[in-house]
């Protein structure tokens, strides 16, 4: 079946560093690709999404990219801020499915 | 912008007593999810309900849960005799059903249910 594997965490930067978490997927067609985004006692808030390949999402300073011949969609941040700690999780969707990763823990220190 | 609403926001049982978690999805959306997050554990899927009847469920959805949808606007999820271990964070979802939408599933802000 279909699943989504992305890096553990937790992941400590500093305020301004670069920000990647890998994210890796399998599925049986062409799934939808998202990043989702936990704040602390919150929610799932969308982060960005893209629907096929070589599309990519960007909001907020994050990017991810849909690669389809390493079936990848890592999430990268130019320069981060303490706002963005929070847990990231990387999901896909194939036919209203939904799979997400583990999750992963991002601490931004000032 | 519309969004997804949850009530409780957090639900305090005893173990054995049955709860009802309630959700308004989206108004002119078509699909409806349930997850849960167990403290500091990945998302699981539970459910999905579509026209009126389940389209999926997860091994995780046994018989004691169920779902209904008993308006034109709320979702519930109701766990007959819960357990210590039902404790989680509940998340419902919906989407539209509409072709390209990309299956994106707009969630909302969770029901944390403490079985003590």
């Amino acid at each position: 079946g279909d699943s989504v594997t992305q890096m553990e965490g937790p992941v400590t930067l500093s305020e301004e560093a670069f920000l990647t978490i890998n994210c890796t997927y399998t599925a049986t067609g062409y799934p939808s690709l998202f990043w989702y985004v936990q704040y602390p006692g919150e929610g799932l808030q969308l982060l960005l999404k893209a629907t096929k390949a070589d599309d990519k999402g960007s909001n907020k300073g994050f990017e991810a990219t849909y690669r389809k011949e390493t079936t990848s969609f890592h999430l990268e941040k130019g320069s981060v801020q303490v706002s963005d700690s929070a847990v990231y999780f990387c999901a896909s969707s194939s036919w209203g499915k939904f799979q997400f990763g583990a999750g992963t823990q991002v601490v931004v220190t000032p | 912008e519309p969004e997804v609403t949850q009530t409780p926001s957090h639900q305090v049982t005893q173990m054995g007593q049955e709860v009802i978690l309630r959700c308004v999805p989206i108004s002119n959306h078509l699909y409806f999810y349930w997850y849960r997050q167990i403290l500091g554990q990945k998302v699981e899927f539970l459910v999905s309900f579509y026209n009126n009847e389940i389209s999926e469920k997860s091994e995780i959805f046994d018989d004691q849960f169920s779902v209904e949808r008993p308006d034109g606007s709320n979702f519930t999820l109701k766990i007959r005799s819960t357990k210590l271990e039902d404790s989680a964070m509940y998340f419902c979802a919906s989407r539209t059903g509409t072709s390209g939408s990309s299956y994106e599933q707009y969630f909302g802000p969770g029901t944390r249910l403490t079985v003590t």
